[in-house]
């Protein structure tokens, strides 16, 4: 059964933190993704990955970064966090496009005050 | 702008009966369609998808139905249990990318 990891489940961190938000998949999946979800406005993408050290821009990327240093690790980062990233963040993986499920952690509800 | 759209925040049903579900997108460039179920607390699951070359699939309880000149599609869950009791998400593909509704929240009532 494939299994994602988000590292932490509740994160509360103070505006202009640099946030780390990590995730692990165990399936040997290409592509990795991260998302915000927010109430009335579904998943949103903010950035993917579909290979070691590659990273594609999703809709939402401004005041975000990642990092895929090894194919089983994908990292949000936000570089100098602010109020309006309060969001609960998603982590997925999958193994290829189209039809191919995406896979997704638990969540980490992140709060910045 | 969003491409996929679930106009319905909320969908009650008494057990036993049929929930349907709506979603309409956009983009006609989307090749596959899928919903996704999620319980609080946890992420959300693959639950069926389709193709945009077909019009119907079928898995159990659990039918979608895909009309692309409408862009329009549905997921049908019969009969409606209360283990249902979620939010459903539609999405819609386009290589690696999948594009989300804001979702639906549905309640299964005794």
């Amino acid at each position: 059964d494939v299994k994602v990891t988000q590292s932490s489940r509740y994160l509360v961190k103070r505006t202009g933190e640099k946030v780390f938000l990590e995730c692990v998949q165990d399936m040997d999946h290409e592509n990795m993704f991260w998302y915000r979800q927010d109430p009335g406005l579904g998943l949103r993408l903010i950035y993917f990955s579909y290979d070691v050290k590659m990273k594609e821009k999703g809709d939402i990327p401004e005041g975000y970064s990642v990092s895929r240093e090894k194919k089983e690790r994908f990292s949000l980062i936000l570089e100098s966090a602010s109020t309006n990233q309060t969001s609960m963040y998603l982590c997925a993986s999958s193994p290829g496009q189209g039809d191919q499920p995406q896979h997704f952690g638990d969540g980490t509800r992140l709060s910045i005050l | 702008d969003q491409q996929v759209k679930q106009n319905s925040p909320s969908l009650s049903v008494q057990e036993g009966r049929i929930s349907i579900l709506n979603c309409d997108y956009t983009n006609s460039m989307f090749d596959y369609f899928l919903w996704y179920k999620k319980y609080p607390a946890e992420g959300p699951t693959f639950l069926i998808s389709i193709s945009s070359i077909k019009d119907k699939n079928e898995d159990g309880r659990f039918t979608v139905f895909l009309n692309k000149s409408a862009k329009h599609l549905s997921l049908h869950i019969v009969p409606s249990q209360p283990g249902d009791s979620a939010v459903y998400f539609c999405a819609a593909s386009h290589g690696y990318k999948l594009s989300f509704g804001a979702g639906t929240t549905v309640t299964v009532r005794a």
